[in-house]
């Protein structure tokens, strides 16, 4: 099956840092992206769709001042959390659309943990 | 707006079957899709339904209603390892995009 990997998979920063989160599609092209927020015991919040080669579209109340996502190939996306701060940690997910074959389906990173002091 | 109804809990035995049910109100509806998240891992794609009918893969097969705006889960010779949460996420239309939206998700507990 469709492999994405995600890096680091657990980051601990303080306050103030900025923290850059990689997602990859291994075996496959990715024509879309999109980074997920989980706190715990509760569902996934979708935060932005990202297609290759343009911007990013955010959902409501996501700053993308804050979370910047850049989708430079058809294989990687990156999230960018600018100046975190500790409201920031929570469980980030990216997951990917193949451009081919079954497109309905999302293959998901296996997620990072990020803990800001 | 959208949005989906599923239950919080279900608590099973080991060997039995269980379903898990999804109800949802969506304009521009595309299709229905079941994921499985174990604690501190990512979801899992588990199945997806476009048209009316069951699915059926190994000991999971999943139903949808078009009409009834309803979908279902079912587990069948439930094993512990089945012990997982369990989100049904909607596909649908919203203008020039297609979006997923997603279920507050369903803990199963799968007892011996």
């Amino acid at each position: 099956g469709a492999v994405v990997s995600q890096h680091p998979s657990r980051v601990i920063c303080k306050s103030g840092t900025s923290v850059k989160i990689e997602c990859r599609s291994l075996d496959f092209q990715a024509t879309t992206m999109f980074w997920y927020r989980q706190f715990p015991k509760k569902s996934l919040m979708l935060m932005a769709t990202s297609n290759e080669g343009s911007k990013a579209t955010y959902e409501q109340g996501v700053e993308k001042d804050k979370f910047l996502i850049n989708h430079a190939s058809l294989t990687l996306s990156t999230l960018t959390v600018t100046s975190a701060h500790p409201e920031d940690s929570s469980f980030y997910i990216c997951s990917a659309r193949s451009a081919s074959g079954r497109g309905e389906t999302q293959y998901f990173g296996p997620g990072t943990r990020l803990l800001v002091l | 707006g959208q949005s989906l109804e599923q239950p919080s809990e279900v608590t099973a035995v080991e060997g039995a079957i269980v379903q898990i049910n999804c109800t949802y109100q969506t304009s521009g509806f595309y299709g229905l899709s079941w994921y499985q998240q174990h604690d501190g891992g990512a979801p899992t794609f588990l199945s997806y339904n476009a048209l009316d009918g069951l699915e059926e893969t190994g000991r999971f097969s999943s139903f949808l209603s078009r009409s009834d705006s309803y979908g279902y889960l079912l587990l069948q010779e439930l094993q512990m390892k089945d012990s997982a949460s369990y989100f049904c996420a909607v596909r649908y239309n919203a203008g020039n995009n297609r979006k997923l939206i997603w279920g507050l998700g369903t803990s199963l507990a799968v007892n011996p």
